[in-house]
């Protein structure tokens, strides 16, 4: 197992374009979470699966913004009409419920809307 | 809601000197987890240290130790024999012991960026 991977590192598209971000959290983590980081800020919070289940969503995923565990393994995060404002590092990160050792992040995806 | 304050954005300090980061925060809850991640270049987060707040003894790592003061909400990190390698962001990092409080995310301050000299 070599950790959590995100896919693709780096994502450069149009303003209205839609993207989707792939990540596989380690293989015995039931949880994975996904977190969005601007220029000089702290990662802030978008949503987190247990499993196969999206338990919280943040206010700052909006309508735009879906994300999904199918199998409760790898997760997906799309983001439809892509706006500037999206431009970011998305982390993704997974654990063991139960685990309070904090969890194992992904390198992240780079978002850039033109 | 809870919060984390990280009011240094940038420090510097010599390779084989100790540094201090402080992390501030602010909460109702008496059960949470306290933590500080290392971001280096590549961005990947890598845990560095963690505390439980129920546990007075302070938490180490190695070269790495931590100060925290339950009742000041004051949980600051100590580098010791500061290395080339230890060069990247650092962020204090809060999560609630109740699941069904906070759920299970982290707050995050927001960094910084430590320089090591050589």
């Amino acid at each position: 197992d070599t950790g959590v991977s995100q896919n693709p590192r780096h994502k450069i598209t149009k303003r209205g374009q839609n993207v989707t971000f792939r990540c596989d959290p380690i293989s015995e983590h039931n949880r994975l979470y996904w977190y969005r980081q601007t220029l000089g800020q702290g990662p802030e919070f978008l949503t987190y699966f247990q499993n196969e289940a999206q338990l919280e969503k943040s206010r700052l995923l909006s309508d735009r913004f879906s994300a999904e565990r199918p199998k409760g393994s790898f997760s997906t995060l799309e983001i439809q009409r892509t706006e500037q404002g999206d431009s970011a590092m998305y982390l993704c990160a997974s654990s063991l419920s139960g685990d309070n050792y904090g969890y194992t992040f992904g390198s992240g995806t780079r978002l850039t809307v033109v | 809601a809870q919060t984390v304050t990280q009011s240094q954005p940038e420090m510097s300090v010599q390779e084989a000197e100790t540094v201090t980061l402080s992390c501030t925060y602010d909460t109702s809850e008496s059960d949470y987890y306290l933590f500080w991640y290392k971001q280096p270049p590549s961005r990947q987060m890598i845990l560095v240290i963690r505390q439980e707040a129920y546990k007075q003894q302070n938490a180490t790592e190695n070269r790495f130790s931590v100060n925290f003061q339950k009742a000041a909400k004051s949980f600051s990190l100590k580098i010791s024999d500061s290395q080339l390698g230890d060069a990247a962001m650092y962020f204090c990092a809060y999560r609630s012991g109740s699941v069904k409080s906070s759920g299970d995310k982290l707050t995050f301050g927001t960094g910084t960026r430590l320089a090591v000299r050589p």
